[in-house]
């Protein structure tokens, strides 16, 4: 069964640092999404993106964040200068059609922030 | 928010005991998605229904959704301990495409 996979599964970097999290999307699906999960707290829609453009994004996408699909497989979050706050599990997300499909999570990026 | 809650936060049975786990929420839905997290790890999708649907099923799994009371339910039957985990309830709203996941509810299944 297709699945939506993630790399790197753990990510510390240093406070300032930019980082990429990475995300292979269910090849046939035309929407993808990031969220993140604090610890212990409930997860949190940051950015969609359909056509190769931003379609949707949360009050936490900040100027710091950016998503890119440079291939046709490959989507990616950078962080420009992380932040001790950004210390969280990033989950990616696809699905085949806008709101109205399932969206199938990757196991997700823990990044740890120092 | 647009999240209501999910109760109970915390559910304690026995194996094989059924486990029922709500959730609210507060405007008009395209649908509803059910997922389980084991600890620290990603979510697995287990259902999802739609605004014209009142009922699904997977194996041991039922939801229900009552758009009245903006409201659902999921139920597991001859729980495992297997399912210990957490269960997210999360609304794609109308004219909307993202998730708005609720707290959950954190099953253990004591065998």
């Amino acid at each position: 069964e297709p699945e939506v996979t993630q790399t790197p599964s753990h990510q510390v970097t240093q406070m300032g640092q930019e980082v990429i999290l990475r995300c292979v999307p269910i090849s046939n699906h035309l929407y993808f999404y990031w969220y993140r999960q604090i610890l212990g707290q409930k997860v949190e829609f940051l950015v969609s993106f359909y056509n190769n453009e931003i379609s949707e994004k949360s009050e936490i996408f900040d100027d710091q964040f950016s998503v890119e699909r440079p291939d046709g497989s490959n989507f990616t979050l950078k962080i420009r200068s992380t932040k001790l706050e950004d210390s969280a599990m990033y989950f990616c997300a696809s699905c085949r059609d806008r709101g109205l499909e399932t969206q199938y999570f990757g196991p997700g990026t823990r990044l740890l922030v120092l | 928010s647009q999240q209501g809650e999910e109760d109970p936060q915390a559910l304690s049975i026995q194996e094989g005991e059924n486990a029922t786990m709500n959730c609210s929420y507060k405007t008009s839905i395209n649908n509803l998605q059910w997922y389980r997290q084991n600890s620290g790890r990603g979510l697995v999708h287990l259902i999802l229904i739609r605004s014209n649907e009142r009922e699904k099923h997977s194996g041991r799994l039922r939801v229900t959704l009552d758009t009245s009371k903006k409201s659902s339910s999921l139920l597991i039957t001859a729980s495992r301990a297997a399912d210990t985990a957490s269960y997210f309830c999360a609304t794609v709203y109308q004219g909307a495409q993202k998730l708005v996941f609720g707290q959950g509810t954190r099953l253990t299944i004591n065998p």
